[in-house]
């Protein structure tokens, strides 16, 4: 059974629009991650979320593309803003399960048009 | 961030050989050290990990060692099925941040 739900598994979406991405936990975590991976390639962290604070950025990636919130210890959302084809990608959440590891999303394939 | 390298980028085997995958890390701070295979379409999925106390773990045909002072840890597949076929990421944690290598595409022949 999932332990970390993720949803929508897929979108097809118009340039410009905005997509917001859900991550739900079946527990609670302190950290939860939010990674890109292109077709091919390795994944990328995008940014790490704590609960009642600012989610931080690696670097290449800022805020106001991608804003995270973190409402509480079970839940993240990841919206990729005025989306751009280059944006097109699969986008996975992932939160350390303690015992059970560091564990993902089914992730979400995102197309943009 | 943490500089992660992963060798090789490619492997094949044969059905029943051994296949070691390496990882290089630097930052000394580490200290969870996982192994990740990913299906085609599929997400990553935790298969090993290994905690820096620890020099070496063994989970059936699938073991992973470390080794601390030259900052790189390996992931060792005996009797290779092509069900094990995948790629393979490593992920070591810095500063609970964990940055994946480049992956290895493991291809075991029948």
């Amino acid at each position: 059974s999932a332990v970390i739900s993720q949803k929508p598994s897929r979108d097809i979406c118009q340039r410009g629009t905005s997509l917001t991405i859900q991550c739900q936990v079946d527990s609670q975590v302190t950290m939860m991650f939010w990674y890109r991976q292109q077709p091919g390639q390795s994944l990328t962290l995008i940014a790490t979320a704590n609960q009642g604070s600012e989610a931080t950025y690696e670097s290449g990636f800022v805020i106001d593309k991608f804003p995270i919130s973190r409402p509480n210890l079970t839940f993240s959302t990841l919206t990729v803003s005025n989306m751009s084809p280059e944006d097109s990608s699969i986008y996975l959440c992932s939160a350390d399960r303690q015992l059970k590891g560091y564990t993902f999303g089914s992730g979400t394939r995102l197309t943009v048009v | 961030g943490e500089n992660v390298e992963q060798h090789p980028s490619t492997l094949s085997v044969q059905e029943g050989d051994s296949a070691v995958i390496k990882c290089t890390y630097s930052d000394s701070a580490s200290n969870y050290f996982p192994w990740y295979k990913q299906e085609l379409g599929k997400r990553p999925q935790l298969i090993i990990d290994i905690r820096s106390n620890v020099g070496e773990k063994k989970d059936q045909r699938i073991a992973v060692t470390l080794n601390k002072t030259a900052k790189h840890f390996s992931l060792h597949i005996t009797e290779t099925q092509p069900e094990d076929s995948a790629v393979y990421f490593c992920a070591p944690i810095s500063f609970n941040k964990f940055y994946f290598g480049s992956g290895t595409k493991l291809n075991v022949k029948p």
